[in-house]
This record gives C-alpha cells, structure tokens and sequence, in this order.
C-alpha cells in the first residue's frame, strides 16, 4: 500500500538557520505530494504541493520539489523564523477517490 | 468565513458514554472526513464521505460511526467510549469527490478527547 516515511523530530533550530524536512513516499502509481504545516492549537492547513515528477512546489519561503527517482519530496527553507515553529506533514494521494496517506509528522522550533 | 467547524473543542468522557462530535462546513464540500491525531502516530483516516448518503471506512473505523445526511454535516460518533479512543479528533472537507487529489484539505480546529 501507499506510505510515508518523515525524518523523526522533533528539529529545533536557531533563527536564520537552514531548514530541510526529509520526506520518502511508496506508491503503487503517480501520486500528488503535499506539505502540511500545524500550528499550535491548529488545524492542518496546505503549504504546498507538487502533482507530477519534478515539479517543485513553494510557499511562505518553503520549497520542495517532486523526486521520482529518489520518491522524495524534502522540504527545505533557507532561513526560518520563529514563527516556523509548527507540526509539519507530508503526504501523499493517488487519482480517484483515495484519500490522503500522511507521515507521522515533524515538530520544529525555531528559538531567537 | 467560517470553513470547516468542530464542536466541542473540549470533552471529558467517562468509559462507556456516548457522545457525537459535531462538523460543519459551509463550503458546499463534496468529501468529508474524520482523522485522529496521536503522538507518535500522525494522522489516522477513521471515516470518509464522498457526498450526502455515502460513507467509506478509513484506517481505524471501529468503535465509530459516521452518517451524511446533508452536504454541510458530518457527525462523528462514539457509542461507547474506551480510554483508548483518546485523542485529537478533526474534521476535513474537499472540494471534490476525489478527496484531495489535487484538491487540498481544508481542516477544523480540532476536539479534543478524553476518555477517563
């Protein structure tokens, strides 16, 4: 079945620093590939997403782009603020009426 | 704009009671859905509905039940709460049937569950 494998948190890191969340998928097909970001006492929400192989998708200063050869889909931003401090999510959803497969998340925080 | 709603934000159960999680977008949504949210777990898909009248288990269904009588509503129950049914329970809606291919998640705040 279809899976998502995120590096294990939690990532804390100082302001300005240099971000990158791993994020390694398995599916069957072609898949979409999503970030998701949780603030504190927060729903997810979209922070980015990428539909097909090399595709990189941006947002906020976030980037990531769509590795099929690898199945990777890491999150990078090249300096984080405080306000990054957040849960984020990779996930992944195939065509048709399947729903979103999700990694287990990764906390960071960034401290001034 | 109120997107997607979720009531209560806050709920205390003993082992045994029952008690239905409310949801409630005003976006005219085709797909909803309820995850619960874990430490260590991530999100866990528990039901899904693809529109009013048709629902579809997800990863951890039992000790659950859904129904979707109207596009906006999508009510989440537990008919006899166990401890390990705490957790963070949210609601999800999408634009389209096909759930978020392409077509992102809009979540809810969130309830969250204890179940003493």
């Amino acid at each position: 079945g279809n899976s998502v494998t995120q590096m294990e948190g939690p990532v804390t890191l100082s302001e300005e620093a240099f971000l990158t969340i791993n994020c390694t998928y398995t599916a069957t097909g072609y898949p979409s590939l999503f970030w998701y970001v949780q603030y504190p006492g927060e729903g997810l929400q979209l922070l980015l997403k990428a539909t097909k192989a090399d595709d990189k998708g941006s947002n906020k200063g976030f980037e990531a782009t769509y590795r099929k050869e690898t199945t990777s889909f890491h999150l990078e931003k090249g300096s984080v603020q405080v306000s990054d401090s957040a849960v984020y999510f990779c996930a992944l959803s195939e065509s048709g009426n399947t729903p979103l497969v999700f990694g287990k998340g990764t906390r960071l925080s960034v401290i001034a | 704009n109120a997107g997607v709603t979720q009531t209560p934000k806050f709920q205390v159960l003993k082992t045994g009671q029952s008690m239905t999680l409310q949801c409630a977008q005003d976006m005219n949504h085709e797909y909803m859905s309820w995850y619960r949210q874990d430490p260590g777990m991530g999100l866990r898909l528990i039901h899904y509905s693809v529109g009013a009248g048709i629902t579809d288990q997800g990863e951890v269904p039992n000790g659950y039940n859904v129904s979707r009588s109207t596009t906006e509503d999508f009510p989440l129950r537990l008919l006899s709460a166990a401890p390990s049914q705490t957790s963070v329970y949210f609601c999800a809606s999408s634009p389209r049937a096909r759930s978020s291919y392409n077509s992102p998640l809009h979540f809810g705040n969130g309830t969250r569950l204890t179940v003493t």
